[in-house]
């Protein structure tokens, strides 16, 4: 099994509501992050979970909230989100070394 | 501070002809090179990398050439083919597990 997977693929949500994206992966690979990517734009990284644990947070507002449960899951979880959040909100995983293997994406909509 | 560039946001090659990306960047640490090719709506697919102490890398239509001394990278497709119209991504790697993306260059092979 060489792909991340994420569901789901298309999340509309209201500004007051409560919603988590998840991915998984079962390469074994311990290294998991959330991008996030705007139209026309580069993937831009939000979170880096190493070995389960928060490794890196690139300054992402508190309404957006990781979790690593296990090694082959990652989630995502969304409270109070703005309109300008609407994004696709990227998945990927690796070893190391660089070759970061990501998921198909959430493409959210913040009403 | 853009520590990947790629300048030409577009590219237009005809069917069969050399398509030649291009990538600058600044960031001296960086330990592997890697370009991404990105359909919309879809996450990027891994392409081809180059460690920095390498100078070429190939992998059938793909080659990646790397000049340190000038901290400019360049994928080489040949022959272009209709299916590699996309967006194409380069991105350094530096050992804090830390992906770092250019602004992407779409390419658009025409038959």
């Amino acid at each position: 099994d060489t792909e991340v997977t994420q569901t789901p693929k298309h999340l509309v949500m209201g500004m007051t509501n409560k919603k988590s994206l998840k991915c998984e992966q079962h390469m074994g690979h311990r290294a998991m992050y959330w991008y996030k990517q705007k139209a026309k734009k580069p993937p831009e990284l939000m979170f880096v979970y190493s070995y389960e644990k928060l490794s890196i947070n690139e300054s992402v507002p508190s309404r957006f909230s990781p979790e690593c449960p296990n090694s082959s899951l990652l989630n995502l979880h969304l409270h109070a989100l703005q309109p300008e959040d609407s994004a696709l909100y990227l998945c990927a995983s690796s070893l190391t070394q660089g070759e970061q293997f990501f998921g198909p994406g959430t493409r959210l909509t913040v009403l | 501070d853009q520590q990947v560039k790629q300048n030409s946001p577009s590219l237009s090659v005809q069917e069969g002809r050399i398509s030649i990306l291009n990538c600058d960047y600044t960031n001296s640490m960086f330990d592997y090179f890697l370009w991404y090719k990105k359909y919309p709506a879809e996450g990027p697919t891994f392409l081809i990398s180059i460690s920095s102490i390498k100078d070429k890398n190939e992998d059938g239509r793909f080659t990646v050439f790397l000049n340190k001394s000038a901290k400019h990278l360049s994928l080489h497709i040949v022959p272009s083919q209709p299916g590699d119209s996309a967006v194409y991504f380069c991105a350094g790697w530096d050992a804090g597990n830390m992906l770092t993306f250019g602004g992407g260059t779409r390419l658009m092979v025409k038959p």
